[in-house]
């Protein structure tokens, strides 16, 4: 059973144009959402993480929008560059209240096309 | 820093042997967690450690066994590899139950 989500499983944009990954999730004790960004034999690395007491988070060119009442978040990648082509997991856990164990969704790879 | 290591970075079993995955880190994480990475499926949890000599099972620990004698080392053990635990395996470590999860660089293992 999968607690998290993920789609595309693929996606292929333009350099310059926008890159969007969606999640969802069902359980509603999550309290921390990080991105992981993992580039072909390499471990993943945190990108951009948010906890549901806002709506939205943004780091340079990378934006989570967080839908709490709809159990969703996604990723918004602005100005997408080749360097940006990578396989990006969405994830949840129980950060305060238990010990941090990741829910992993199946992964996006992105290509961005120069 | 070094960070999260893990060694080796490949190995091919044959079925019914054994091995152990090796996961050390210098930062002083209390928390360290092993994940198994196969296509298409995300990462799963295997086990994980909150401290020196407390681990627990994730969702998937059937077939694994780790250990934690020390801070900086958790190393996870195959006993009787099967096929079915080809797959890249993932060390992180975190300083508490809050914080970041940062990741080892990964084990290929490919039992036939």
């Amino acid at each position: 059973q999968q607690q998290v989500k993920q789609s595309p499983q693929s996606l292929i944009v333009q350099k310059g144009g926008i890159s969007i990954i969606n999640c969802a999730y069902e359980n509603t004790a999550f309290d921390y959402f990080p991105w992981y960004q993992q580039f072909p034999g390499k471990g993943p690395a945190l990108l951009i993480a948010i906890r549901p007491d806002v709506s939205e988070k943004k780091e340079g060119r990378f934006t989570i929008s967080f839908n709490k009442s709809a159990k969703q978040f996604s990723l918004h990648i602005m100005d997408s560059q080749p360097g940006d082509s990578a396989t990006y997991f969405c994830a949840a856990s129980l950060g305060q209240t238990g010990a941090n164990n990741l829910f992993f969704g199946t992964g996006t790879r992105l290509t961005v096309i120069p | 820093n070094a960070g999260v290591t893990q060694t080796p970075k490949f190995r091919i079993l044959k079925i019914g042997q054994s091995m152990t995955l090796q996961c050390a880190q210098d930062m002083n994480h209390n928390y360290m967690y092993w994940y198994r990475q196969d296509p298409g499926m995300g990462l799963k949890l295997i086990y994980y450690s909150v401290g020196a000599g407390i681990t627990d099972k994730g969702e998937v620990p059937n077939g694994y066994n780790v250990s934690r004698s020390t801070t900086e080392d958790f190393p996870l053990r195959l006993e009787l590899a099967a096929p079915s635990q080809t797959s890249v395996y993932f060390c992180a470590g975190a300083g508490g139950p809050s914080e970041t999860q940062y990741f080892g660089p990964g084990t290929r293992l490919l039992v036939l």
